[in-house]
């Protein structure tokens, strides 16, 4: 059974600093990860999609990488803004169709003007 | 025009009662999923739809019933709830091939069961 973790739990940096999210997965034979993000009491928006042939993804400042060998994925935040406190998920996919996301148990970042 | 629209935002109902949670959406996507999510928790599957067929139910309790009346649209039918059926209701969507089946989530509804 495929199992996603992600480390930390909890972060709080000072605004302005560059930090590093981590996503993990039990099952490398995936089809596809994706990056969420969720403001409180809010749906999620997507904002990176990784196919399992890429490697990384980029929109704006954010940057996303996969090695799927290993079973990791980082998604990176340049020069953090207070805008980007929120809890940001990461899902796993298996298949193509409609196999559902596995999803990770998030971390809530706080970043501190 | 990536939205998938839920209505209505906030919904209090009493154990009694019978209400709907609507979901729409318009890319043309023939996959739509329903998730509940608790506070500080990642959400949970409860139904898929794969061309308006029912394709995987998570073993949810009858009172929660689903209904894909096309394409386009997806209801979530609540009958004689719970205290403990308070939660975030999801709605999602994707391509089931070629896009990379990207997920698209709306905003929820947040349900409360008095």
């Amino acid at each position: 059974k495929q199992e996603v973790t992600q480390i930390p739990a909890a972060l709080s940096v000072p605004e302005g600093e560059n930090l590093v999210l981590n996503c993990s997965f039990t099952d490398s034979a995936i089809y596809n990860l994706q990056w969420f993000r969720q403001d409180p009491g809010k749906g999620l928006t997507s904002l990176l999609l990784i196919q399992s042939s890429q490697r990384e993804q980029t929109s704006g400042r954010l940057n996303a990488s996969l090695d799927k060998s290993s079973g990791r994925s980082t998604l990176y935040i340049a020069a953090s803004q207070p805008g980007d406190s929120a809890t940001y998920l990461c899902a796993v996919k298996l298949n193509s169709g409609n196999t559902p996301l596995v999803f990770g148990k998030g971390t809530r970042l706080s970043v501190i003007a | 025009d990536t939205e998938v629209t839920q209505t209505p935002k906030h919904l209090v109902m009493g154990m009694t009662n019978k209400k709907s949670l609507k979901c729409e959406q318009h890319m043309g996507h023939r996959a739509m999923y329903w998730y509940k999510q608790k506070a500080k928790k990642p959400p949970e599957l409860m139904f898929v739809y794969s061309y308006e067929k029912l394709s995987i139910n998570e073993s949810v309790p009858s009172r929660f019933s689903p209904e894909c009346p096309n394409s386009s649209l997806l209801n979530l039918h609540l009958h004689a709830l719970q205290p403990e059926d308070s939660a975030l209701y999801l709605c999602a969507s994707s391509q089931l091939r070629d896009r990379g089946s990207e997920a698209f989530f709306g905003q929820g509804t947040r349900l409360t069961v008095v």
